[in-house]
């Protein structure tokens, strides 16, 4: 059964970037997506994007268009998300889950599961 | 993208049973039947309840139920029991793979 494993706390300054990481445990991605979504402190859960590691496609959510970079590396089973410019509202916990995607209906995403234990990221100057 | 719309709060007496609903557009919620619904216990990662509107994973309670009319989703918990207490976030499909959560509503067993 998948798990997913991601990355350890991160402490960044504001300007800088972060980069975490998610490694699938007991499988591969296969045809599933990974996704990545936020929890801010007491804030509730945001999609920022995701990517179909077998295509390399990535997609996401307009607020993180200019500042996220979601890749997959299937050689190793990892999928990563990289945020720039970060700032103090970017202090979060961040979550990958994986995607069940609906080929035979236009490439569309189902649902999450499983979710990665989360990593929390803190933005302090 | 805007966030779905949930009430940020419900609550109800063990046994009970309890709706939560999740408000969106008709080019998200009301157009794909793939609004999915997860439990989130503060600390723990989230889980899967319900996919497809109303589909329930193996493993999940059939205390869990989801349904839809229009641009509404629902969650419904029936005997209500203590560990059920948690966050809970509907999420839909919004074309050109992206997706959409809910702001999230916080159930209380009372």
């Amino acid at each position: 059964q998948v798990q997913l494993v991601q990355s350890g706390a991160e402490v960044k300054k504001p300007g800088s970037s972060v980069k975490v990481s998610c490694k699938a445990s007991g499988g591969t991605f296969g045809s599933y997506g990974i996704s990545w979504v936020r929890q801010a402190p007491g804030q509730g859960l945001e999609w920022m994007g995701g990517i179909i590691p077998i295509f390399g496609t990535a997609n996401y959510a307009q607020k993180f268009q200019d500042r996220v970079t979601i890749t997959a590396d299937e050689s190793t089973s990892t999928a990563y998300m990289e945020l720039s410019r970060l700032s103090s509202e970017d202090t979060a916990v961040y979550y990958c889950a994986r995607v069940f995607v609906d080929y035979s209906r236009n490439w569309r995403w189902v649902w999450f599961d499983p979710w990665g234990q989360g990593t929390l990221v803190t933005v302090s100057s | 993208q805007s966030a779905l719309t949930q009430p940020a709060s419900v609550s109800g007496s063990p046994g009970q049973s309890i709706t939560i609903s999740c408000t969106g557009t008709s080019d998200d919620v009301g157009f794909y039947n793939l609004v999915s619904w997860y439990q989130h216990h503060p600390g723990k990662a989230p889980k899967l309840l319900i996919y497809e509107d109303s589909r329930r994973p193996s493993g999940v309670s059939n205390r869990f139920s989801g349904s839809k009319s229009g641009n509404t989703a629902s969650l419904t918990i029936s005997g209500l029991q203590a560990e059920d207490e948690a966050d809970y976030y509907c999420c839909s499909y919004a074309g050109r793979s992206t997706s959409v959560f809910g702001g999230g509503t916080k159930l209380t067993v009372l």
